[in-house]
């Protein structure tokens, strides 16, 4: 099963709003609605901030919010902050009921 | 609240060796969640391991790993374990445990075990 796509890479100023996408096929992201989006600083373990394509679990910002159209998902981060600079993961269920993520997007804040 | 300590860093020399990792929970009903195995090669991505149920203890493996790996339980010590055999140089990575909710929501993670197969 092939990683998901994403940008290798998004900046945007302190403030700013960014969007990352994540594209799939009809047998993973198109066809399902779960779609999880992990947060990883640089030596941290990954942290889950998007479940199931919307959901945003206790203790997370709600300036994240996720979204889903056919077979790409994206994650958006309105009011950019310094401690948003991180590498971010899509994660999706596939028709073989396996697990797949994304290559990752680096997050830079200018 | 919730935690998952991991076990230490191994070295390992590649041609079939092979490599334990715990993980020990705290601060939930152990049986309720399954926990997910993820690693991640160094300035790689994610790649998804498997999973076990810590109830029933079933299992599900990702096709890359099927006949090297092995992910057990001891309910008495809250404890997860991840074997994987046949070590090559390419299975050099940091190793992630986490508590799995639904298909795919791993909430939260442990710190990771650093395993390094070199000669």
């Amino acid at each position: 099963q092939s990683a998901l796509t994403q940008p290798a890479s998004v900046s945007g100023s302190p403030g700013q709003s960014i969007s990352i996408s994540c594209t799939g096929t009809v047998n993973d992201i198109g066809g399902y609605n779960s779609v999880s989006w992990y947060q990883q600083h640089p030596g941290k373990a990954p942290k889950l901030v998007i479940s199931d394509v919307t959901n945003r679990p206790s203790g997370v910002s709600s300036r994240f919010s996720g979204s889903k159209s056919g077979n790409t998902a994206s994650l958006a981060i309105s009011g950019l902050q310094a401690e948003d600079e991180a590498d971010y993961y899509c994660c999706s269920n596939t028709i073989s009921n396996t697990v797949v993520f994304g290559g990752g997007t680096r997050v830079t804040v200018l | 609240q919730v935690q998952l300590v991991q076990s230490g860093a191994e070295v390992k020399r590649p041609g079939g060796a092979s490599v334990k990792l715990s993980c020990r929970t705290s601060g939930y009903i152990f049986t309720n969640y399954k926990i997910t195995w993820v690693r991640q090669a160094p300035g790689q991505s994610l790649e998804w391991m498997g999973w076990i149920s810590a109830d029933t203890r079933d299992t599900d493996y990702a096709q890359n790993f099927q006949g090297r790996v092995t992910m057990t339980t001891d309910t008495s010590a809250r404890t997860a374990y991840m074997e994987l055999r046949s070590l090559t140089s390419d299975d050099t990575a940091r190793y992630y445990c986490a508590r799995q909710w639904g298909l795919h929501s791993f909430d939260p993670w442990g710190q990771g075990s650093l395993v390094t197969v070199s000669s």
